[in-house]
């Protein structure tokens, strides 16, 4: 089962702009993530959010959580060709188990 | 170890035989999740191991797959009568804490090609 959408499914920029990708999801959740994926195979964590923080920063990231609306975005600024990949969103349930469940993912391009 | 290893990184099986995948977690976690991925596609849940709890198997697709996770550490995926639809990279990501929720690391994953 997934429980986020990825918007876009796609998006290719130029280097140096900003690219913004957007979660929705379902259920109430405890937390929200944002992983990459290079290449088809593990993934690497990037940031995480908790269901009562609205922004978090790190480094060239910007992540946003609604509640209220039940979506999320990743803001990458200054963008860079090694940022070329897939990201997803992973929402940790509220039950006690906070399983993970991911969106579709959006693919990134960043040309030179 | 210094991460998520899985074993075979890459497996061809003919249609109908059975297949074993293996993750070895980070040390120490007490979480461990099993994902499907198609190419091109997003993650599929299909287990979580959480502590000595019982597993959360309502990800899984058949009665053709099991998984079971020894000692708390060691998982092992298996795949029985393997159909060619099985053919996906399967993901292991172990977590450090079944509480609060917090980050989980990936294993490499292993490519099964069902021929």
């Amino acid at each position: 089962s997934q429980q986020g959408e990825e918007d876009p499914q796609a998006l290719s920029i130029q280097e140096g702009e900003n690219a913004t990708m957007n979660c929705s999801y379902k259920t109430s959740i405890n937390n929200l993530q944002w992983y990459r994926q290079n290449s088809g195979r593990g993934l690497v964590h990037l940031i995480l959010i908790r269901s009562n923080e609205r922004e978090k920063h790190s480094g060239r990231l910007r992540v946003t959580l609604d509640t209220s609306k039940k979506s999320s975005s990743l803001l990458i600024t200054a963008s860079r060709a090694a940022d070329t990949a897939s990201y997803f969103c992973a929402t940790g349930g509220m039950d006690s188990s906070y399983k993970l469940i991911f969106g579709s993912g959006t693919r990134l391009l960043v040309r030179p | 170890g210094a991460g998520v290893s899985q074993s075979p990184s890459n497996k061809v099986t003919e249609k109908g035989k059975d297949v074993e995948l293996r993750c070895d977690p980070i040390s120490g976690h007490t979480a461990l999740y099993w994902y499907r991925q198609s190419l091109g596609q997003g993650l599929e849940f299909l287990i979580y191991f959480q502590g000595n709890s019982a597993p959360d198997k309502s990800g899984l697709p058949s009665d053709r797959f099991s998984a079971e996770r020894t000692g708390g550490s060691v998982s092992t995926l298996t795949i029985q009568r393997t159909q060619q639809e099985d053919s996906a990279v399967y993901l292991c990501a172990s977590s450090p804490t079944t509480g609060g929720g917090t980050e989980a690391f990936f294993g490499q994953g292993t490519r099964l090609t069902v021929v």
